[in-house]
């Protein structure tokens, strides 16, 4: 199975600031028929479901701001939020859904506003 | 609008079975794969299961191979999950998500609570 971390555990940033987050795959999930990556990021509140933000690494899912941006590839991905907002308090999830099940996330990032 | 509601949750006793159910809406249920995903207190997402849109393909963690089955009736646009042997490590809130195309999750439930306590 593939196993997923992520880097940090939390971090603290200040409004307006930017965060940035890693997620380091076990094994590549880039599939290399149509050289996409994939991974999914998505951002978990407090007492709501998780909502996808980026899919195939860096792609923004509909409505998602474009402060929120994704990065990298094979075994090494970063989600950036450029300029942090208060509604950005959240965890935030990677997840690699490459070839056949187990879909596995990361342990989560969680970030608040310093 | 595009909705996934989660149900059967509840309080069960160690080794004891429950159902969920998961009620799609909005869009074409036989069209889309699906999956379970739970998420213990505090802790982070753990994929449960998935299920083809056909049903003839279905995957489980190993952490509940054996004891859960996932199903789904497109006619009733609901997606299921027989939860047996219940251990106090299946506590959780159990999510439904829908496979995109590009195959994230693209829509989630808002999760019902499993507790499995004495």
């Amino acid at each position: 199975d593939i196993v997923m971390t992520q880097s940090p555990d939390s971090l603290a940033v200040s409004l307006g600031e930017r965060a940035t987050i890693n997620c380091k795959s076990s094994q590549s999930v880039l599939y290399s028929s149509n050289n996409k990556n994939y991974l999914a990021w998505y951002q978990q509140k407090p007492g709501q479901p998780p909502k996808l933000l980026i899919y195939w690494a860096s792609t923004r899912e509909s409505g998602v701001p474009d402060r929120f941006s994704g990065s990298g590839s094979g075994t090494d991905f970063t989600l950036t939020i450029s300029s942090l907002q208060a509604e950005d308090v959240a965890v935030y999830y990677c997840q690699q859904y490459y070839s056949t099940p187990p879909f596995t996330f990361g342990p989560g990032t969680k970030v608040d506003i310093k | 609008e595009v909705q996934l509601v989660e149900s059967g949750g509840g309080l069960v006793q160690p080794g004891g079975s429950l159902r969920l159910s998961c009620a799609a809406s909005g869009f074409t249920f036989s069209s889309y794969e699906m999956n379970w995903v739970r998420q213990a207190p505090g802790k982070g997402l753990e994929w449960v299961s998935y299920i083809s849109s056909s049903g003839s393909t279905i995957y489980y963690a190993d952490s509940v191979k054996g004891r859960f089955t996932i199903s789904r009736d497109n006619a009733k646009n609901s997606l299921y999950l027989q939860m047996n042997s219940l251990r106090a490590e299946d506590t959780a809130v159990y999510y439904c998500a829908r496979c995109a195309v590009n195959g994230a999750f693209d829509i989630w439930g808002q999760g019902t609570m499993v507790t499995v306590s004495s």
